[in-house]
């Protein structure tokens, strides 16, 4: 079975430029989250997709960024236009729906390496 | 906004050494998880904790929850190089009918040869 599968791995753009991070959880997860970990800070929740619909988007850090889900399978995270703070490892981890609940666990991907120069 | 604090947040020690790794909050969890992140890739789980006191052993890795709920310890065994990483604690919430789960600021260990 693939696990949670990002891309790319590493981005490396100029401030005002526009990027675009993929997930593809583990096939049958309904439950799909972003996460970002800046240089030196602990790994911070962004959002949270419960299917196709947002259940909790809290962590995102303001308007510049945008994710969708487009039914309810793969997941994008638009960062536009990037800023230099944006630059750290945005990873992607699902659970399968009501799996969270009793075991607590995240199944995460590899995470994007976003540099913005 | 729930803070979990890790300690210490390096260690370097050699190989054949015991340490301990404390993950502390002043919130109460439903849950606690541990997780082993190496270069280059995604935290990986290690283990869950649910119930407040519970003891869980992995092979040379002891767990603790605490009494409250609200701090957790891993204790390794005879280290060995294969356990350097980044272990991070991760604290489970359920507000609203789902688990939120909040990253501890990790602690990124060395075991030498």
């Amino acid at each position: 079975e693939a696990g949670v599968t990002q891309f790319p791995s590493h981005s490396v753009i100029e401030k005002g430029q526009t990027v675009t991070l993929r997930c593809d959880p583990i096939s049958g997860h309904d439950n799909l989250y972003w996460y970002r970990r800046v240089m030196g800070k602990e790994i911070k929740f962004l959002l949270h997709f419960v299917k196709e619909s947002k259940q909790d988007e809290s962590g995102m850090p303001n308007n510049r960024f945008l994710a969708e889900r487009t039914g309810g399978t793969y997941s994008t995270l638009k960062v536009q236009p990037a800023e230099l703070e944006d630059s750290g490892v945005y990873f992607c981890a699902s659970s399968p729906q009501g799996y969270l609940l009793s075991s607590g666990e995240l199944f995460f991907g590899e995470g994007s390496r976003l540099t913005v120069l | 906004t729930q803070l979990l604090e890790q300690s210490p947040q390096f260690l370097s020690i050699q190989e054949g050494e015991n340490l301990t790794v404390y993950c502390n909050s002043s919130s109460v969890f439903s849950s606690l998880q541990w997780y082993r992140q190496e270069p280059g890739e995604g935290p990986v789980l290690l283990v869950t904790v649910v119930t407040g006191g519970e003891v869980k052993k992995l092979k040379r890795l002891t767990f603790q929850f605490g009494d409250a709920r609200k701090d957790s310890s891993l204790h390794i065994t005879a280290a060995q190089p294969g356990d350097t990483g980044l272990y991070l604690c991760a604290g489970a919430l359920a507000p609203g009918g789902y688990q939120k789960v909040t990253f501890g600021t990790g602690t990124k260990l060395q075991v030498i040869p």
